[in-house]
């Protein structure tokens, strides 16, 4: 299956900072990647469809201001919270689909809480 | 859309025993269905998964089977151990417009006592 790092895994922020997440695939090119948001005991929410050289695609109920999402090259995506608040504390998480296509495979995660 | 109803929400069982979980999805078009186990902190890992041209698949202590025309599909997990203990998740994707977007239920949290 495809390897996908993301990075940072814990990262504890202050309030209206701005924080950066990143996805990358090392083995294959990835023209989608997808970005979750779990919270404890929940399950995973898709928060918006990445897209390599082309505008994300957000869900209904996603602030795309708020959550920017870049996908400049094949292997990498990035998510950043803008002025971040106690309330976007979450696991956020990545995935990309597999070269047969309907597998998904994950990153790390990332542990984002806002003091 | 897709809507994935996934129970128990919490499951606990004696090692040694079994356990199985449940899913119904909504989209008949639905065609791909892969179950994920996610430790505490971690990421979800692919355990097993089915296509809808297939009723059941196994993998040593683990099987899935699929029920295409009720429109619900189990996770069985023969001889628990104490490792086994996670969350579950399944999903359903390739549904009405070919979605490869996979449709998560809730989580069924497994709990295996030594």
């Amino acid at each position: 299956g495809a390897v996908v790092s993301q990075h940072p895994s814990r990262v504890i922020c202050k309030s209206g900072t701005s924080v950066k997440i990143e996805c990358r695939s090392l083995d294959f090119q990835a023209t989608t990647m997808f970005w979750y948001r779990q919270f404890p005991k929940q399950s995973l929410m898709l928060m918006a469809t990445s897209n390599e050289g082309s505008k994300a695609t957000y869900e209904q109920g996603v602030e795309k201001d708020k959550f920017l999402i870049n996908h400049a090259s094949l292997t990498l995506s990035t998510l950043t919270v803008t002025s971040a608040h106690p309330e976007d504390s979450s696991f956020y998480i990545c995935s990309v689909p597999g070269t047969g296509f309907p597998e998904a495979f994950f990153g790390q995660g990332t542990r984002l809480t806002v003091v | 859309g897709e809507n994935v109803e996934q129970h128990p929400s919490t499951l606990s069982v004696q090692e040694g025993d079994s356990a199985v979980i449940k899913c119904t999805y909504s989209d008949s078009a639905s065609n791909y269905f892969p179950w994920y186990k996610q430790e505490l902190g971690k990421r979800p890992q692919l355990i097993i998964d089915i296509r809808s041209n297939v009723g059941e698949k196994k993998d040593q202590r683990i099987a899935v089977t699929l029920n295409k025309t009720a429109k619900h599909f189990s996770l069985h997990i023969t001889e628990t151990q104490p490792e086994d203990s996670a969350v579950y998740f399944c999903a359903a994707s390739g549904g009405t417009g070919g979605s490869y977007i996979p449709t998560f239920g809730r989580g069924t949290s497994l709990i295996v006592h030594p």
